[in-house]
């Protein structure tokens, strides 16, 4: 099975909470895992990925907490600022191709 | 912003008609892709390309077929459009050289309505 699903549909967090944003994968071949990020009218942009050889990845307040044995990985969003309203997109595939599987998309808000 | 302009960035169109839309890129890069946007869907793959007139079938590819006869530019074509292919199209363009295959860079879409 090629699926990858996201939950939650939307998330609605105030500012300076965390958000949170998981997604379940069912190819164990799968070795690349990337978080897009989409402003409305506008296309989806990557904003951090992972490999399966380390559980955790930071950037700013972004992090990507990855759970091999489980097939999960989630986004993390601390000090959620009103500008990071938008929908994001979980993905996976292999590292050493340009095959991508999408999440179905969360749409975050934050209110200040 | 990667230079990817897609034309036409709206277009209500009829059952049964041909449309075409077009993905233009500036960056040179090799890699070409189109997926649609859905909700509950996510992004879909439609079809891809690896250079010119070199193209192939994504996960739904039914309904859809593209041509690519310069480097910058992939054309995606409906040739008897249906209201199950309204949806937002998204052009995308990789380096598609190894070490970084993964990120994609999407153009800022075409709203496509089928009456």
């Amino acid at each position: 099975q090629q699926q990858v699903k996201q939950s939650p549909q939307s998330l609605i967090v105030q500012k300076g909470g965390i958000s949170i944003i998981n997604c379940a994968y069912e190819n164990t071949a799968f070795d690349y895992f990337p978080w897009y990020q989409q402003f409305p009218g506008k296309g989806p942009a990557l904003l951090i990925a992972i490999r399966p050889d380390v559980s955790e990845k930071k950037e700013g307040r972004f992090t990507i907490s990855f759970n091999k044995s489980a097939k999960q990985f989630s986004l993390h969003i601390m000090d959620s600022q009103p500008g990071d309203s938008a929908t994001y997109f979980c993905a996976a595939g292999y590292y050493n191709t340009d095959k991508l599987i999408f999440g179905t998309g969360t749409r975050l808000q934050v209110f200040p | 912003d990667a230079g990817i302009t897609q034309s036409p960035r709206h277009k209500v169109t009829e059952t049964g008609t041909p449309v075409t839309l077009r993905c233009h890129q500036t960056e040179n890069h090799r890699y070409m892709y189109w997926y649609r946007q859905d909700p509950g869907h996510g992004l879909r793959l439609i079809h891809y390309s690896y250079g010119v007139k070199d193209t192939d079938k994504g996960e739904v590819s039914d309904g859809y077929s593209v041509s690519r006869s310069k480097t910058e530019d992939f054309l995606l074509t409906l040739e008897s459009a249906t209201s199950s292919q309204t949806s937002v199209y998204f052009c995308a363009i990789s380096h598609g050289t190894s070490g970084s295959p993964g990120e994609l860079f999407f153009g800022e879409g075409s709203r496509l309505t089928v009456l």
